[in-house]
């Protein structure tokens, strides 16, 4: 079965410093990878997505994502961190099509990032 | 494009009380989803539409809980009756399967608060 792990629950970095959050997935093949951001009573928001090809991928807000086949994973990464960027962050598997689970997606439990003046 | 529309943003009920949330999805989306999302369980996929027709609802937690969409353009979730454990936010989700993007597009969500 497909899953998602975001080993960090919380994490916090101060204004300025660099950001890696994690993501390891579960899927028998490459699945479409997907970082969501939310911010304090807002809904989930796209950030960047991975299909195929290049294995880094830039998003918006200046976040880019590394998909890494041999270690099942798509670390979410900003080099200087802003403190509108606190927000919950979500890492999400989508099956491609085909998949008896086409549609949907598998969502991460969240890392919640702290920005420190 | 306005996004996806949800109504109520909030909503205070007692308990045994209906509660009816409700879904407009971005036109032309032919995808509808369903979550909530609580403090202990996370983000939880309740159920999915796809041209209207449910195609998986194994994520509704009971009978108490059902959805429909009548048309391309509305959703609903209801839940009848409803107890203090069905607190959480309530998320409705659109997407466009015709292209080869699976990216889904949220709402602001229904805050849900039964007492």
């Amino acid at each position: 079965a497909q899953s998602v792990t975001q080993p960090d629950i919380h994490i916090t970095v101060s204004e300025g410093a660099s950001l890696e959050l994690r993501c390891n997935y579960s899927y028998g093949a490459t699945p479409y990878l997907f970082w969501y951001v939310q911010s304090p009573g807002q809904g989930l928001q796209l950030l960047l997505k991975y299909f195929s090809g290049d294995t880094l991928v830039q998003g918006i807000k200046g976040f880019e994502a590394e998909f890494k086949r041999s270690q099942s994973s798509f670390n979410l990464r900003k080099p200087s961190v802003h403190w509108s960027d606190a927000a919950e962050y979500f890492c999400a598997v989508g099956a491609p099509s085909g998949s008896s689970n086409t549609g949907k997606l598998i969502f991460g439990q969240g890392t919640t990032l702290q920005v420190k003046p | 494009d306005a996004g996806v529309i949800q109504s109520p943003r909030h909503e205070v009920t007692e308990m045994g009380q209906e509660v009816t949330l409700r879904c407009k999805p971005i036109s032309g989306h032919d995808y509808l989803f369903w979550y909530r999302q609580t403090m202990m369980r996370g983000l939880e996929l309740l159920i999915y539409f796809n041209n209207n027709v449910p195609i998986d609802d194994s994520g509704m937690p009971e009978d108490r809980f059902s959805a429909k969409m009548p048309n391309a353009s509305f959703s609903t979730l209801k839940i009848q009756p409803s107890e203090p454990r069905d607190s959480a936010v309530y998320f409705c989700a659109s997407r466009d399967g015709t292209g080869v993007t699976y990216e889904q597009y949220f709402g602001p969500g229904t805050r849900l608060t039964v007492t």
